[in-house]
C-alpha cells in the first residue's frame, strides 16, 4: 500500500518548455488534489477532482490544466512552464467516510523553471 | 472566502518542554473542520491532529492536543514533552463541511533544540 505516489521527484525546466506532473493513489479515493508550497507560503490548490471524470480549478489555476485519467491517477500539466511556476507541487488524495475526511498527500516534486 | 493566520514563522523550544502554536481564521461558515499538518525537512505532509467545529470538546493525540475557541476563531496546537522529531514546519488548516479542498496558513517552524 504506497498510498500517494508522485514522479518526478525532481525537474528543472527551461521557460517554454512543457511537463506533465503524474500522481497516483492506491487508497480507492474518489477525490485528488493538486496544490502548489512556495517559500513563506502555505499550500495553494490549484486544481482538484471530485470524482473519476470531473476537475475543478482551485485558487491558482492559471498556467495549468490536469486530466483525471481513471479512479487512481490524477496529471497536472504545464503547458509551457515560466519561471513563476517554480515550485514544489503536492498531489493529494481524501475520501469522506463516516462523516470524516483526510486528504493523504504525496511527497512533492521540486521543480525549477529557469 | 476562508483565510487562515498564523502570526508565528519561526518558534524555538528546549526538549522535553511544552510549546504551543497559534492559528486564527476567518469564517461566516458555522460547520468546518481545523487541521494541523506537520511538514519535516523530508517534506512529506503528515496530519497531527483534527478538530470538527461542532465538537466543543478539544482534540488530543497523546502529546499534541488544541485549543479551539470557536467564537474567537482560534485553534491553537499545543505540543508537550518536546522530542526532536518534532522539529518542522507545522501548518494550520481549514475546510468546510462537504467540501473537497483545503486553505492552509504561511506555517510555523518550529525547532527543537537539545
Amino acid at each position: 500500500n504506497a498510498g500517494v505516489t508522485q514522479t518526478p521527484k525532481f525537474q528543472v525546466l527551461k521557460t517554454g518548455q512543457s511537463m506533465t506532473l503524474q500522481c497516483a493513489q492506491d487508497m480507492n479515493h474518489n477525490s485528488m488534489y493538486w496544490y502548489r508550497q512556495d517559500p513563506g507560503m502555505g499550500l495553494r490548490l490549484i486544481y482538484y477532482s471530485a470524482s473519476e471524470g470531473t476537475t475543478d480549478k482551485g485558487e491558482v489555476p492559471n498556467g495549468y490544466n490536469v486530466s483525471r485519467l481513471n479512479k487512481r491517477e490524477f496529471s497536472l500539466r504545464l503547458e509551457s512552464a515560466a519561471p513563476s511556476q517554480t515550485s514544489v507541487y503536492f498531489c493529494a488524495s481524501s475520501e469522506w467516510r463516516g462523516g470524516r475526511s483526510e486528504q493523504f498527500f504525496g511527497p512533492g516534486t521540486r521543480l525549477t523553471v529557469l | 472566502a476562508q483565510t487562515v493566520t498564523q502570526s508565528q514563522p519561526e518558534m524555538s523550544v528546549q526538549e522535553a518542554e511544552t510549546v504551543t502554536l497559534s492559528c486564527t481564521y476567518d469564517t461566516s461558515e458555522n460547520n468546518y473542520y481545523l487541521f494541523w499538518y506537520k511538514q519535516p525537512p523530508s517534506r512529506q505532509m503528515i496530519l497531527v491532529i483534527r478538530q470538527e467545529a461542532y465538537k466543543q470538546q478539544n482534540a488530543t493525540e497523546n502529546r499534541f492536543s488544541v485549543n479551539f475557541q470557536k467564537a474567537a476563531k482560534s485553534f491553537s496546537l499545543k505540543i508537550s514533552d518536546s522530542q526532536l522529531g518534532d522539529t518542522a514546519m507545522y501548518f494550520c488548516a481549514f475546510m468546510m463541511t462537504g467540501a473537497n479542498n483545503l486553505f492552509f496558513g504561511t506555517g510555523t517552524r518550529l525547532t527543537v533544540i537539545p
